[in-house]
């Protein structure tokens, strides 16, 4: 059981938005930036958002980020085939010393 | 341009030691700003942060891990290497080698912006 709570699928339709929720706790997201991680499958993980709603360069603004209290959000806007793949969201929690991830989300474009 | 190879044993007997290496290239291992480590991955499940190090030897482990993980890093072959002892078949996973950017906040190095294509061990007698 991952520390932090992800829905374990979501799904929409090309052009649709679609937000993938992370909820957490005070010694987690509560504290500190969220992170976002994309996972096609057979391929590693890649750094999709990061500090709670920055994008790296090369990542489409279709893509943010967004953290209230001890949960966060990941919303893509103009949803497109090429988006299903696996979500994750990752922060650092303060009573574990450590890393910890969302269980993942799996978006399905239909 | 960045590049991290896994490399290592694909099959590991239960009880017994899990052992890879990471061959960091196009980067240095030495650099002041980065730490480097590794996550895993059981099949068909989510990540799984395992530790750290930076190129003058300072490690974080993951504490439910820690027991059994030691990361080592060789500056001289810009690579890093993952023990993970006493393994049982639930260690079965895709291990990842992953460059650790500074967060920003916490004062650790946990961002995740370069990875490896990662390496599957599978742990069976």
């Amino acid at each position: 059981q991952s520390v932090l709570t992800q829905p374990p699928s979501a799904s929409g339709t090309p052009g649709q938005r679609v937000t993938i929720s992370c909820s957490g706790s005070s010694s987690n997201i509560g504290g500190n930036y969220v992170y976002w991680y994309q996972q096609f499958p057979g391929t590693a993980p890649k750094l999709l958002i990061y500090r709670n709603n920055q994008r790296p360069s090369g990542v489409p603004d279709r893509f943010s980020g967004s953290k209230s209290g001890t949960s966060a959000s990941l919303a893509i806007s103009g949803l497109r085939s090429e988006d299903e793949a696996d979500y994750y969201c990752a922060t650092w929690d303060v009573s574990l010393r450590g890393v910890v991830f969302g269980g993942g989300t799996k978006l399905t474009v239909l | 341009q960045l590049q991290l190879q896994e490399s290592g044993p694909g099959l590991v007997k239960p009880s017994e030691t899990l052992s890879l290496t990471c061959t960091v290239s196009g980067g240095s291992i030495s650099s002041t700003d980065y730490y480097w480590g590794w996550i895993r991955q059981p099949p068909g499940k989510g990540l799984e942060w395992i530790g750290n190090i930076y190129y003058s030897g300072s490690t974080h482990y993951n504490p439910s891990l820690k027991s059994r993980v030691t990361i080592s890093v060789d500056t001289s072959k810009n690579q890093i290497s993952l023990k993970l002892s006493s393994v049982t078949a639930a260690d079965t996973a895709v291990y990842y080698c992953a460059r650790h950017a500074y967060d920003g906040s916490t004062g650790y190095y946990f961002v995740f912006d370069y990875w490896g294509q990662g390496t599957l061990v599978t742990v069976s007698s």
